[in-house]
């Protein structure tokens, strides 16, 4: 176990659904990361927060919400989603000024 | 483009021989690379890192080398199990703004075979 986990692990949704992905970490971190792993492609960095604030937007569609509360938790809201972005969402965190990222199982999201 | 590239998307060992994972990074500006390992169902998970100031760091069983005058970087693997098929991962620093940030490669999917 690396101290992050995500829930579900596993979820279906239709396109005119809204479903929310959770991330804690029991790590003690202050930036907490947002990830999208498709097929045959690199991770995407989707978003970055610091300390509970956005510092980074990687020109992720609105209909990914991020919200991060406090510092071990880290949501993505969704909304109105596409069948291309079913995918694998992995949420990772790490001391801050750091690059050494821990990385939670992911949630499996298949859009239909 | 990507700037971190691997250039074998598979690999098969046979069990007890040494693998030899290999990447392409293009930012020469880079100074920090990491290997992160990915069995299937997990998440990636960190193996070992190394700094542009060195060319070689060990870990148990596993070997970084980073050689800077053709951006090449590589991961050893000494005496390959089955435990460690999985996909490998390189990363390069990617320090724009405030934020570290990793800029992944695509992976190399590693197969041991007993």
């Amino acid at each position: 176990e690396t101290g992050v986990t995500q829930t579900p692990r596993h979820l279906v949704m239709g396109m005119t659904n809204k479903k929310s992905l959770k991330c804690e970490q029991h790590l003690g971190h202050n930036a907490m990361y947002w990830y999208k792993q498709s097929a045959k492609k690199p991770l995407e960095l989707m978003f970055v927060y610091n300390f509970k604030e956005q510092t980074e937007n990687n020109s992720v569609p609105s209909r990914f919400s991020p919200e991060c509360p406090n510092s071990s938790h880290l949501f993505l809201h969704l909304h109105t989603l596409q069948p291309e972005d079913s995918a694998l969402y992995l949420c990772a965190s790490s001391p801050l000024d750091t690059y050494e990222q821990y990385f939670g199982p992911g949630t499996r999201l298949t859009v239909t | 483009g990507e700037s971190v590239g691997l250039h074998l998307p598979t690999l098969s060992v046979q069990e007890g021989d040494n693998s030899i994972i290999n990447c392409a990074y293009s930012n020469s500006a880079s100074d920090y690379f990491i290997w992160y390992k990915q069995e299937s169902g997990k998440g990636p998970q960190f193996i070992i890192d190394i700094r542009s100031n060195m060319d070689k760091r060990q870990g148990q069983r596993v070997t970084v080398l980073l050689n800077k005058t053709v951006k090449h970087l590589s991961l050893q693997i000494a005496a390959t199990q089955p435990g460690d098929s999985a996909v490998y991962f390189c990363a390069e620093n990617n320090s724009g703004g405030s934020n570290y940030k990793l800029t992944f490669g695509k992976g190399t999917l590693l197969t041991v075979n007993p």
